[in-house]
């Protein structure tokens, strides 16, 4: 059973990067799935962030496209996010999850990880 | 619309049928799926595609859709169904993700 789980600090100061790492186990993240970064402020809904695919350009969501970078390392069963240019508004709980499209029907989901931007 | 509506909270009484809908341009053109999120923890997908339920979802569970408005329907609600439930569908274009605003359902 495939199996997600976000590492990555804490804790990121405002106007520095954002970084997270997401390992996946159990699956190989050459297949048709989508992998997709999904975030949720403390006490607030769920925001689409983007995802990537194997061998296709990854998808963004328009309101965060001119900050965020995804990216995939199959060597490595892992795919990341960078968030440039943190403002505490980038203060979530950041999920890795894996998709049958680009934009839903997410199947599998990492336990989250809290990130707090302050200085 | 790049939105999803839903109401913001729904209360059902122990053992009886609720829903739970959401609106949006997007829904005229792909399912929505719902997903279950109780406090602390992921978000779990109950319903896809046409009124799909992953392996070890309840039949209690079930879903529908019609013209711009996706639909969650519990039934016989039990006291682990106390949770808030968000629809999600990609948008017009296909590649674009979209959650709902989210709808806390109470059992009492």
């Amino acid at each position: 059973q495939v199996q997600l789980q976000e590492s990555g600090p804490g804790l990121a100061k405002p106007s520095e990067t954002l970084s997270l790492t997401c390992t996946v186990s159990a699956y190989s993240l050459t297949t048709d799935y989508y992998w997709a970064w999904i975030r949720q402020p403390p006490g607030k809904g769920l925001e689409w962030i983007g995802a990537i695919s194997h061998n296709r350009s990854p998808n963004y969501n328009p309101s965060l496209e001119s900050r965020v970078t995804i990216s995939l390392d199959t060597s490595k069963d892992q795919f990341y996010l960078k968030l440039h240019s943190a403002t505490a508004a980038d203060t979530a709980v950041y999920y890795c999850a894996r998709g049958y499209t680009s934009g839903s029907r997410f199947d599998s989901w990492g336990q989250g990880t809290l990130v707090t931007v302050s200085s | 619309s790049s939105e999803l509506t839903q109401d913001p909270a729904v209360s059902v009484a122990l053992g009886q049928t609720v829903r739970i809908t959401c609106q949006g341009d997007s829904l005229r053109g792909s399912y929505a799926s719902w997903y279950q999120q109780k406090p602390g923890q992921a978000p779990v997908l109950v319903i896809y595609g046409k009124n799909n339920r992953p392996s070890g979802i309840p039949a209690r569970f079930s879903g529908s859709s019609s013209r711009n408005t996706a639909s969650l329907t519990i039934s016989g609600a039990q006291a682990e169904d106390e949770a808030d439930y968000y629809c999600n569908s990609r948008d017009s274009a296909g590649n674009q993700g979209l959650f709902g605003t989210g709808t806390t359902v109470t059992v009492l």
